[in-house]
């Protein structure tokens, strides 16, 4: 089965604060992603990896930005945490199209 | 714009019925076509996939594709309580595995 992981279920971090939100996955996967999942407007892609430190903006970058050192890790970065950025964000990895979702951290930012 | 549209919703159904979800997509470049499951809180869940069109079956589970019409379709067969979810239909495109979701259809099975 596999298996991708999230740092954290739920985190809280007041505004202008630093957040690392970690991604691992055990499947060997090349691709990896990073969503936000808001009521009424569904996934959107932040950034996306298809390796090791390739990284490629998604349809909502600006805020974000992302690391992917080792094929298994992929950590999306928020550089100075702001009210707005308050949802759940969910990791993915694939090797073909089918992706594969972690459990999703429920950010507030406060 | 590539869009994925599906009807909100709540749908639905009695136990035992036949559900019908449906979803439409605007690119006509779009080659692969899932369905995801997710319940309240928890993250998105893959039941099915298909590439080809017709009909594609697993188990209670049967996903349609017409790309002429560009539509997809999940059938549940005998629902259950246990299907109420919000169901998430997503197209690809081949390019890097990325996907494009619709805002899903949330399913009610009543007793």
């Amino acid at each position: 089965d596999v298996k991708v992981t999230q740092s954290s279920r739920y985190l809280v971090k007041r505004t202008g604060e630093k957040v690392f939100l970690e991604c691992v996955q055990d499947m060997d996967h090349e691709n990896m992603f990073w969503y936000r999942q808001d009521p009424g407007l569904g996934l959107r892609l932040i950034y996306f990896s298809y390796d090791v430190k390739m990284k490629e903006k998604g349809d909502i970058p600006e805020g974000y930005s992302v690391s992917r050192e080792k094929k298994e890790r992929f950590s999306l970065i928020l550089e100075s945490a702001s009210t707005n950025q308050t949802s759940m964000y969910l990791c993915a990895s694939s090797f073909s199209d089918s992706q594969y979702f972690g459990p999703g951290t429920r950010l507030t930012v406060t | 714009q590539k869009e994925v549209e599906q009807n909100s919703g709540p749908l639905s159904v009695p136990e035992g019925a036949i559900a019908s979800l449906n979803c439409t997509y605007s690119d006509r470049g779009s080659q692969s076509f899932f369905w995801y499951r997710q319940y309240s809180g928890k993250s998105p869940e893959l039941i099915m996939f298909i590439y080809s069109n017709g009909d594609k079956e697993d188990g209670r589970f049967t996903a349609q594709l017409n790309k002429a019409s560009q539509y997809v379709s999940l059938l549940i067969r005998d629902s259950q309580p246990s299907d109420s979810a919000t169901y998430l239909c997503a197209a690809g495109t081949g390019t890097a595995s990325k996907l494009t979701f619709g805002t899903g259809t949330r399913l009610q099975v009543t007793l």
